[in-house]
């Protein structure tokens, strides 16, 4: 089945340090991808997606490219901001279905 | 523009007491909605989805379960809850018959067993 690996947090990082948390997966097909976040005591927000090969998602300054060669989809920013402490969830939805599947997540602790 | 509300936002309940937690969506017709729950350390789990009013579809066998009795609420039940009943539920809605996977997510639901 579909599948979903994430690197193991949590992340520390001082303000203003590059950013990547790496996704890679594995899934029949051509799948869309997906990176969520969540901050905390919340629910989680769709932080960017790429449907198809070579697409690149950005929103927020954060980007990821899908990469089908290495079936991967790393988050990247190139400047993080205490507010981007949160939990990062990388996620797959299979061709022609509704259903998402996740990584366990990756949380990100920025300190000034 | 589309909104999703679940509540309660905190649960305490003992063990072996029931449990309902609601969820409803409003500004789309006819979505797709589902319930997962988050445990420490071990990501998200979906639990059930719903096409249609009635339809119910159950990822993993357990204690919950899942009615959509209106077509923009879905409720999460359980008649005897467990101590590993403890975690972060999210209620979620998809857009009907749009397969890029996009899920809008509520504010989430602590359920805490003692």
């Amino acid at each position: 089945g579909d599948s979903v690996t994430q690197m193991e947090g949590p992340v520390t990082l001082s303000e203003e340090a590059f950013l990547t948390i790496n996704c890679t997966y594995t899934a029949t097909g051509y799948p869309s991808l997906f990176w969520y976040v969540q901050y905390p005591g919340e629910g989680l927000q769709l932080l960017l997606k790429a449907t198809k090969a070579d697409d690149k998602g950005s929103n927020k300054g954060f980007e990821a490219t899908y990469r089908k060669e290495t079936t991967s989809f790393h988050l990247e920013k190139g400047s993080v901001q205490v507010s981007d402490s949160a939990v990062y969830f990388c996620a797959l939805s299979g061709a022609g279905s509704y259903q998402l599947t996740f990584g366990k997540g990756t949380k990100l602790s920025v300190i000034p | 523009s589309q909104t999703i509300h679940q509540w309660p936002a905190t649960l305490v309940q003992p063990v072996g007491s029931p449990l309902s937690l609601e969820c409803t969506v409003e500004g789309t017709s006819n979505p797709n909605l589902y319930w997962y729950r988050q445990a420490a350390g071990r990501g998200l789990q979906l639990l059930f989805y719903s096409v249609g009013i009635g339809q119910i579809s159950s990822e993993v066998p357990q204690n919950l379960s899942a009615s959509r009795p209106q077509d923009r609420q879905f409720i999460l039940s359980s008649k005897k809850l467990l101590l590993s009943d403890s975690g972060f539920y999210l209620c979620a809605w998809s857009v009907r018959g749009r397969d890029t996977g996009e899920l809008f997510f509520g504010e989430g639901s602590r359920l805490t067993v003692l």
